[in-house]
């Protein structure tokens, strides 16, 4: 089935270093990929997304582009902030191959710290 | 982006009584929405999955019967937590999506502890 792994966390860095979070996927159709963020006592929500191979998303400062040939959707930015400390998801929505309804598969997050 | 609304945030209750927990897609028709149970750690656990006026599909090894799902509407889904334990105690996070969307909208998450 599909699955989405995530490197282990806590990533702990200093304000304005640059920040890689590996995410790499298996599916077995097209699956549209996503960044969900949660900072401390709050849901999830959405950072960026890329729903074919190639594309780019961006938000926030943040980016990651659907590599399909390394199955990977590495997230990064260039120089994170205090503000930017909470938990990261990697996720992806596939459609199963007997049909029905898209069902997001997340990995198991990855905490960040940043200091200041 | 859409915006999903999850009511209480924050809930105690005694053991052996039964929580409802709501969640309300605000501006766009959530055919499906899911609950997922967040463990310490932060890994997500989906439990189930809806779909307007369908029974819910249980993940294995979640009890349909202690967590009770109902998807009567397209804006809102209930999750009953019938006869709470403290094992029970949990963060409880909804999402919904629409009929063409693959994203899912998040809650904002129900801390739930049961004393």
């Amino acid at each position: 089935g599909d699955s989405v792994t995530q490197m282990e966390g806590p990533v702990t860095l200093s304000e304005e270093a640059f920040l890689t979070i590996n995410c790499t996927y298996t599916a077995t159709g097209y699956p549209s990929l996503f960044w969900y963020v949660q900072y401390p006592g709050e849901g999830l929500q959405l950072l960026l997304k890329a729903t074919k191979a190639d594309d780019k998303g961006s938000n926030k400062g943040f980016e990651a582009t659907y590599r399909k040939e390394t199955t990977s959707f590495h997230l990064e930015k260039g120089s994170v902030q205090v503000s930017d400390s909470a938990v990261y998801f990697c996720a992806l929505s596939d459609r199963p191959a007997s049909g029905g309804s898209y069902i997001p598969t997340f990995g198991r997050g990855t905490s960040l710290i940043v200091h200041p | 982006g859409a915006v999903v609304s999850q009511h209480p945030s924050r809930v105690i209750c005694k053991s052996g009584t039964s929580v409802k927990i709501e969640c309300r897609s605000l501006d766009f028709q959530a055919t499906t929405m899911f609950w997922y149970r967040q463990f310490p750690k932060q890994s997500l656990m989906l439990m189930a999955t809806s779909n307007e006026g369908s029974k819910a599909t249980y993940e294995q090894g979640v009890e349909k019967d202690k967590f009770l799902i109902n998807h009567a509407s397209l804006t809102l889904s209930t999750l009953t937590v019938t006869s709470a334990h403290p094992e029970d105690s949990s963060f409880y996070i909804c999402s919904a999506r629409g009929p063409r969307n693959t994203e899912a909208f998040f809650g904002q998450g129900t801390r739930l502890t049961v004393v």
